[in-house]
């Protein structure tokens, strides 16, 4: 049981340039999420999804889309890299009802030059 | 407004004492739960202890505990015995459970724990 999976776990894209992080869960796991992560601004909510085809904005989604076209898999994408993109970024899942605890990735650390 | 506030961005403890970590939270949705987690400095985040606004009882989780009151809508973490290992960023977070809220988890900014020798 590998829980919640992020790939790469470092990257530097120059600005401008696009990418895609990945994100999987082997938990069946209906909600899944992307965060980023900046000194001093804890978490804050970048893209979310409830289920398979449902993706919805969270408080900072500009520059970044996301797909849900399976349930274990939900990758973030980066359209047109800038320095303000710098930060960690953490994919999390958890069940959709009740008070379950969200299990998360082990971050990326995404550089942009 | 949704929101969850941790006051105290730095906070010391010695080793083998309790110390308590404050979170405080505004919503007027019934239904919602608050968890804690924690960031050592390798960066994972780990859950440790979540409270349901219905539960009657505080949740107890080994050395943690959340003392609940939420006529105060305060949801404070004390750690008792605290160890080295227990060094690290404490998040407070909140969920909301209707539907119209989308489930989303709402955080505050941390708080940074030192422990001391």
């Amino acid at each position: 049981n590998a829980g919640v999976t992020q790939t790469p776990k470092f990257q530097v894209l120059k600005t401008g340039q696009s990418m895609t992080l990945q994100c999987a869960q082997d938990m069946n796991h209906e909600y899944m999420s992307w965060y980023r992560q900046d000194p001093g601004m804890g978490l804050r909510l970048i893209h979310y999804s409830v289920g398979a085809g449902i993706t919805d904005q969270g408080e900072v989604p500009n520059g970044y889309n996301v797909s849900r076209s399976t349930t274990e898999d939900f990758p973030l994408r980066l359209l047109s890299a800038a320095p303000s993109q710098t930060s960690v970024y953490f994919c999390a899942s958890s069940e959709l009802a009740g008070g379950y605890e969200q299990y998360f990735g082990p971050g990326t650390r995404l550089t942009v030059t | 407004a949704q929101k969850i506030t941790q006051t105290q961005p730095g906070m010391f403890v010695q080793e083998k004492e309790a110390v308590t970590l404050d979170c405080t939270y505004d919503t007027s949705d019934p239904s919602y739960g608050l968890f804690w987690y924690k960031q050592p400095s390798s960066g994972e985040m780990i859950f440790l202890i979540y409270q349901g606004s219905y539960d009657q009882q505080n949740a107890t989780e080994g050395r943690y505990s959340l003392n609940f009151q939420k006529a105060r809508k305060s949801a404070n973490l004390v750690i008792s015995a605290s160890q080295l290992g227990d060094s690290a960023m404490y998040f407070c977070a909140m969920r909301h459970f209707n539907a119209g809220n989308n489930r989303k988890l709402i955080w505050g900014l941390g708080t940074s724990l030192a422990v001391n020798p």
